[in-house]
């Protein structure tokens, strides 16, 4: 079945520091790219959703200066938590898909993401 | 809007009885409908989907899921239930225009031994 790679899958780092986490999907194109946020035993809050060289779309109430996203080409995309504090502290999971909309989305392993 | 609701935040059954968890939607038009599990600090692994064609779907790990579109129904089943079953469940939707799937809450499944 489709990957998706995510890396690194664990990170904890001081405040103010900013982290960059790699979502690569494997073995397909993914036109599409989604990353959610996870607080512990919650559902998926989807943040922003990434098309292969256009700018990403967020969702309501997530800071785009604040949580930088790349899609740079078909296969990657990354999310720059910029200037993180420990309220930023959280799983972050990131998805892939092609642009069929009944195709399921790839999930990669998330990243728990601790901020001191 | 899209929904998704999953009545249950825990179901729990003894290891080879059936199980049931529950999912609702809303959406308008043909929903696009699919079964996620996420086990301890990992991400989602796709279990089955219903996009049109029979009502009932065979997924991974002998689990299956009855469309029903009168009760805006999605529940996922599995005959006998296995202590590894044990996970967070998560049901989802799309429309057909739509790219983002919107997910329930999430339903904690506990087989006991």
């Amino acid at each position: 079945g489709a990957v998706v790679s995510q890396h690194p899958s664990w990170v904890i780092c001081k405040s103010g520091t900013s982290v960059k986490i790699e979502c690569r999907s494997l073995d397909f194109q993914a036109t599409t790219m989604f990353w959610y946020r996870q607080f512990p035993k919650q559902s998926l809050m989807l943040m922003a959703t990434s098309n292969e060289g256009s700018k990403a779309t967020y969702e309501q109430g997530v800071e785009k200066d604040k949580f930088l996203i790349n899609h740079a080409s078909l296969t990657l995309s990354t999310l720059t938590v910029t200037s993180a504090h420990p309220e930023d502290s959280s799983f972050y999971i990131c998805s892939a898909s092609v642009t069929v909309s009944n195709q399921p989305q790839h999930f990669g392993d998330g990243t728990r993401l601790s901020i001191l | 809007a899209q929904s998704v609701a999953q009545p249950e935040d825990q179901v729990n059954v003894a290891e080879g009885n059936p199980l049931t968890v529950k999912c609702t939607y809303s959406v308008s038009g043909n929903p696009y409908l699919f079964w996620y599990v996420q086990y301890p600090n990992r991400g989602l692994q796709f279990l089955l989907k219903y996009i049109t064609g029979d009502n009932l779907v065979k997924g991974s790990y002998g689990f299956e899921a009855e469309f029903n579109k009168s009760q805006t129904s999605f529940h996922l089943k599995k005959p006998s239930a296995l202590v590894s079953d044990s996970a967070l469940y998560f049901c989802a939707v799309r429309d057909a225009t739509g790219t983002a799937l919107i997910f329930g809450k999430g339903t904690t499944l506990s087989v006991s031994s």
